[in-house]
């Protein structure tokens, strides 16, 4: 596809559910990064990659929080034991490649809901 | 530590109006970029421009124009004439040199026709 995209769209799980969020990016882009973004508030950083390798992972807010992309591309966020407090939209980006002079280009977002 | 605030949560205003939103930044980095995003509701985040911390020039796109001053740490943004397709969430970012966005609350702003 021409942009990010991400799946599923929504999500709804029960307190204590484990949950995958996938993130397809942009053919080509080296970087991946993920941000939650609260309600009524930006989105706030959690991790990114370089190809394969997670360079910065000081974002997740817990170890319940695990990101990979092991092939360099598509990359799933897993959320462990889900809370309330974790319902929020997952956004994905992408860019060619890391530094300020690359644009991040957003996917759609997961919306998360844990009841 | 470095912080963006958009102290306007909510703004209304009646199409063809202009419109400026505000947003101040803190960042004891002396290198660093500026954004302006904009999200309506289907959710993504749509870039609109991005302005370097060596670079004071103004910018005016279209209807859209951009005031950066370093000296009171602000990068506004007014839209001329606005229009009911310009109701949307706008964000302000910072970024580092560390790559990761540092993003402001967001204003949401309503045009009504």
């Amino acid at each position: 596809g021409a942009g990010v995209s991400q799946s599923p769209r929504y999500k709804v799980a029960k307190r204590g559910q484990d949950v995958a969020l996938r993130c397809d990016p942009i053919s080509g882009h080296v970087s991946l990064f993920w941000y939650q973004q609260a309600l009524g508030q930006g989105p706030e950083f959690l991790t990114y990659f370089q190809n394969e390798a997670q360079l910065d992972k000081s974002g997740l807010p817990s170890d319940r929080f695990f990101a990979e992309r092991p092939e360099g591309s598509v990359s799933t966020l897993k959320i462990q034991r889900t809370q309330q407090e974790d319902s929020a939209v997952y956004l994905c980006a992408s860019s060619l490649l890391l530094g300020n002079v690359y644009e991040q280009y957003f996917g759609p977002g997961t919306r998360l809901t844990v009841t | 530590a470095q912080k963006v605030t958009q102290a306007q949560t909510e703004i209304s205003v009646v199409e063809k109006e202009d419109v400026t939103l505000d947003c101040v930044y803190e960042t004891r980095d002396t290198t660093y970029y500026l954004f302006w995003y904009k999200q309506p509701p289907s959710g993504e985040l749509v870039f609109l421009i991005r302005r370097n911390s060596f670079d004071e020039q103004n910018e005016i796109s279209g209807r859209y124009s951009w005031n950066f001053q370093k000296s009171t740490s602000s990068f506004n943004f007014t839209i001329t004439a606005s229009q009911v397709v310009d109701s949307a969430v706008y964000f302000c970012a910072l970024r580092l040199t560390g790559n990761q966005f540092y993003f402001g609350t967001g204003t949401s702003l309503t045009v009504i026709p």
